[in-house]
């Protein structure tokens, strides 16, 4: 059962132009949602989050948005660069008392972004 | 720089050989984490501990064992990898009271032979 799944597998984009990438999740216990960017033969470095109470946060270019009613959530990179090519992975999470955060990822969606 | 750091970046082991991954961090980090991530898909958490307290996933095969001697060491161990075990391990720490900032480690990527 994948409680989070990116539907897209890849992407492509022109340079100056919008990315959108989608994220859906099944769990409604998640209470946190974040985005992740990942170079080949690097971990993933986290990009963006946004809280459960919230439906949008910008960082800059990128901005998150979030619809509960549909447990949905988009990733909005605006302009896209080419350096921006690269897997993006959405997660979401739940805390467990004395266990910590958990993090539930979905497959990725391959970015490319075309000068 | 505080970080995780994961070693080696590649191991190779022969089917059935016991193998150990290891990862350690400089961040300080009370909750550790190993996911197992296969090609094109997501990467999928086998276990974490939050200080000693070890946290097995329900879907975790035994053959999958982890060790946290301190709060800066965690090791994956592997005790009969068999070649459906081949994928990228990546070792994340984060701050409970944060909850879910991770930080990864560069993974290493495991080929059975």
């Amino acid at each position: 059962d994948q409680q989070v799944k990116q539907n897209s597998p890849s992407l492509s984009v022109q340079e100056g132009r919008i990315s959108i990438l989608n994220c859906d999740y099944t769990n409604s216990m998640f209470d946190y949602f974040l985005w992740y960017k990942k170079y080949p033969a690097e971990g993933p470095t986290f990009l963006i989050s946004i809280s459960s109470i919230k439906d949008k946060n910008e960082d800059g270019r990128f901005t998150v948005f979030l619809n509960k009613s549909a447990k949905h959530l988009s990733l909005h990179i605006v302009p896209s660069q080419p350096g921006d090519s690269a897997v993006y992975f959405c997660a979401a999470g739940h805390m467990i008392y004395n266990q910590g955060g958990k993090l539930i990822f979905g497959q990725g969606t391959e970015l490319s972004v075309k000068p | 720089d505080a970080m995780v750091i994961q070693n080696p970046r590649y191991q190779v082991t022969q089917f059935g050989k016991p193998v150990t991954l290891s990862c350690s961090q400089t961040l300080n980090h009370n909750v550790m984490y190993w996911y197992q991530q296969k090609s094109s898909q997501a990467p999928k958490l086998l276990f974490h501990y939050y200080d000693k307290d070890f946290n097995n996933e329900a879907d975790t095969p035994d053959n999958f064992q982890s060790r946290r001697p301190n709060t800066s060491f965690c090791f994956l161990d592997i005790r009969s990898p068999g070649l459906g075990d081949a994928a990228m391990y990546l070792c994340a720490t984060s701050r409970a009271a944060t909850g879910y900032g991770y930080t990864f480690g560069s993974g290493t990527r495991l080929t059975v032979v």
